[in-house]
């Protein structure tokens, strides 16, 4: 079975300060893990995936994420944050029929 | 860019009355999901289908609901008897050959 623990139900930062969302899973298997941003009243839009190669992720929007496996954490991170960055940031892991079990998401508002 | 697209985007329903949510998968995509989302709560995952049939299913998904995909296109989430409980936004999803999942913009059901 697979679970997603995200700390930190609110997150607020400064414009241009370092965005930090963490994020620690639980696999019995390698997992595959993800991170969706989700914008008022609209769908979820992937950031970035791991998929068990390079650990270090980049996805869209300036975000990146590293896979630490010791840590069993994926956290995402942009050094400098923009007023559109506010939005649901959501921690995902894939299940075998590669369902994806999310976590309790964190809320980032991001301060001018 | 293909898209996954969903109808109605808002439905309002009397307890009791079944609904049908409706899905249109990215073409060509083999796996197909469904998850809703309660106001306020993190993304829970309903059912996945494949090769026509379901592949995985959580413990929300009882025997009040079904999917089908009763064409080459549509990928519907039937709730029999809708309960207040039942209110929430539904996500519909696919995946082709690769591991991400695109999700539509969702159905919000309100059950009055």
């Amino acid at each position: 079975a697979q679970s997603v623990t995200q700390l930190g139900s609110h997150v607020s930062v400064s414009e241009g300060a370092l965005v930090l969302l963490r994020c620690n899973y639980s696999s019995s298997v390698p997992p595959y893990l993800f991170w969706y941003v989700q914008y008022p009243n609209q769908g979820l839009q992937l950031l970035l995936k791991y998929t068990s190669a390079a650990t270090l992720v980049k996805g869209i929007n300036g975000f990146e994420a590293e896979f630490k496996k010791s840590e069993t954490s994926f956290h995402l991170t942009k050094p400098s944050a923009h007023m559109s960055d506010a939005a649901e940031y959501f921690c995902a892991v894939s299940g075998s029929a590669r369902q994806l079990t999310f976590g309790s998401g964190t809320q980032l508002t991001v301060l001018p | 860019e293909p898209e996954v697209t969903q109808t109605p985007s808002h439905q309002v329903t009397q307890m009791g009355q079944e609904v049908i949510l409706r899905c249109v998968p990215i073409s060509n995509h083999l796996y197909f999901y469904w998850y809703r989302q309660i106001l306020g709560q993190k993304v829970e995952f309903l059912v996945s289908f494949y090769n026509n049939e379901i592949s995985e299913k959580s413990e929300i998904f009882d025997d009040q609901f079904s999917v089908e995909r009763p064409d080459g296109s549509n990928f519907t989430l039937k709730i029999r008897s809708t309960k207040l409980e039942d209110s929430a936004m539904y996500f519909c999803a696919s995946i082709g050959t690769g591991d991400t999942q695109y999700f539509g913009p969702g159905t919000r059901l309100t059950v009055l």
